[in-house]
């Protein structure tokens, strides 16, 4: 039972915008959405999480549907070097190691991102 | 520069022999753990450490040990190391606990036990 469902591969053009969808229809409402990225075997990289407002960093848009069923990752002029397998997951704040809570991160299958010159 | 750094990154070993692959972070963060990431089987973890001399086990743990007895350090030990623990290794730490989903990871080791 994936918990959130994305594309298995997706195609870009070097200097447009990536929109990377994921949906999460069953989301509970004090569960994150966060993303990573893995580039070929190196280690993940953080991107961005959010919970219901749209978040914006250095890196990349998170937008969220209103019933939170749904986001996009957008990356606003992608590059080369986003080429990558990127993960979309979600889970609620993390608990403190006395209740339960381990730090742990959970990544599903991921979609591959391709950037093309 | 703010980062994670693991050492070997390759390694290639035989069945038995103790091998102790390091992980150390620049950060001051609290919370460290140990992945394995295998074909089909995406992402486990090991093991993780809320804070010094605190570690507790992950979804993977048998065949493994770590410590923390510093902040900045948390090696992963292999005792007698097995074919089956082939596999690419990545720590990753995190202010935690809110700052969980922002972790931060190492480039990982690649190990082949033979």
């Amino acid at each position: 039972d994936a918990k959130t469902t994305q594309p298995t591969s997706m195609d870009c053009a070097e200097g447009r915008a990536a929109n990377l969808p994921c949906n999460h229809s069953t989301i509970s409402g004090n569960e994150y959405v966060y993303w990573y990225r893995q580039i070929h075997s190196q280690g993940p990289q953080y991107i961005i999480h959010g919970l219901k407002n749209n978040e914006t960093n250095e890196m990349a848009s998170l937008i969220i549907t209103e019933d939170r069923k749904s986001s996009t990752l957008i990356l606003p002029h992608a590059t080369l070097r986003d080429t990558a397998v990127y993960y979309c997951n979600r889970a609620p704040l993390t608990e403190p190691r006395e209740q339960g809570g381990s730090e742990k991160l959970v990544f599903g299958k991921g979609m591959k991102l391709t950037v093309n010159p | 520069e703010a980062q994670v750094t693991q050492n070997p990154r390759y390694l290639i070993t035989v069945t038995g022999k103790k091998l102790t692959v390091t992980c150390s972070q620049n950060m001051n963060h609290e919370y460290m753990s140990w992945y394995r990431q295998d074909p089909g089987l995406g992402l486990r973890q090991i093991y993780y450490s809320m804070n010094v001399e605190v570690t507790d086990k992950g979804d993977v743990p048998e065949g493994y040990k770590v410590s923390r007895k510093e902040k900045r350090n948390f090696p992963l030990i292999l005792e007698s190391p097995s074919p089956n623990q082939t596999s690419l290794y990545f720590c990753a730490s995190s202010s935690g606990p809110r700052g969980v989903y922002e972790q931060y990871f190492g480039p990982g080791t690649r190990l082949t036990v033979t």
